[in-house]
């Protein structure tokens, strides 16, 4: 069934440095792609989504990029502080259908 | 926008017994609503799929007898787990997704934890 692979599990960044992570889904019909932050105890907060049709979108120091020839598809962090620290998930899902595809989450802590 | 709301945020209850979670959109009406569960250090997992006047749409493995999906208005789901048991313990969380469409964006609840004893 479709899946989507997510790495690194954990990641560890100086503050100040840039965090990448990645994501491979197998459906070749999906066509949009959250990602969530979520930190301990509360519901996952959307914080960027790419579509498709476009292979790149940035909002302040978070960008996505996007690759469907090769299925992947990645969160930048640039600049990264401390309150980044949390678990970040992607998802794929397909057009026509609602459901989500999780990946398996990254957690990255910022050390200060 | 796009808040979404959950009570309550946190439940005991003894064995045996239900227990109902609301989930609500606060700004913005869905016909479409999810139920997923998860485990400590682990991804969501879909239960099921709640649509605003018909009947949920639970994924393979989920008992829909013990987990009672009800959607009976566009900003409004509910979840009761009956007859709880230990293993039942989890963190609940609910998503809506913004308007009539069904496809789009989901917007998450701030979870509920339930421990039952």
């Amino acid at each position: 069934g479709e899946n989507v692979e997510q790495h690194p599990s954990t990641l560890s960044v100086q503050e100040g440095d840039s965090a990448v992570i990645k994501c491979t889904y197998s459906d070749s019909a999906s066509n949009y792609f959250p990602w969530y932050k979520q930190e301990l105890g509360k519901g996952p907060q959307l914080i960027i989504d790419i579509r498709s049709n476009v292979g790149e979108k940035k909002d302040q120091r978070i960008a996505v990029t996007l690759n469907k020839t090769a299925k992947h598809f990645s969160l930048h962090i640039t600049e990264t502080q401390p309150e980044d620290s949390a678990v970040y998930f992607c998802a794929a899902s397909a057009s026509g259908t609602y459901k989500y595809i999780f990946g398996t989450g990254t957690r990255l802590k910022v050390l200060a | 926008g796009a808040v979404v709301s959950q009570h309550p945020s946190w439940v005991i209850c003894k064995s045996g017994t239900s227990v109902k979670i609301e989930c609500r959109s606060l700004d913005f009406q869905a016909t479409t609503m999810f139920w997923y569960r998860q485990f400590p250090k682990q991804s969501l997992m879909l239960m099921a799929t709640s649509n605003e006047g018909s009947k949920a749409t639970y994924e393979q493995g989920v008992e829909k007898d013990k987990f009672l999906i009800n959607h009976a208005s566009l900003t409004l789901s509910t979840l009761t787990v009956t007859s709880a048991h230990p293993e039942d313990s989890s963190f609940y969380i609910c998503s809506a997704i913004p308007g009539t469409s069904g496809s789009g964006t989901q917007y998450f609840g701030p979870g509920t934890r339930l421990l039952v004893l």
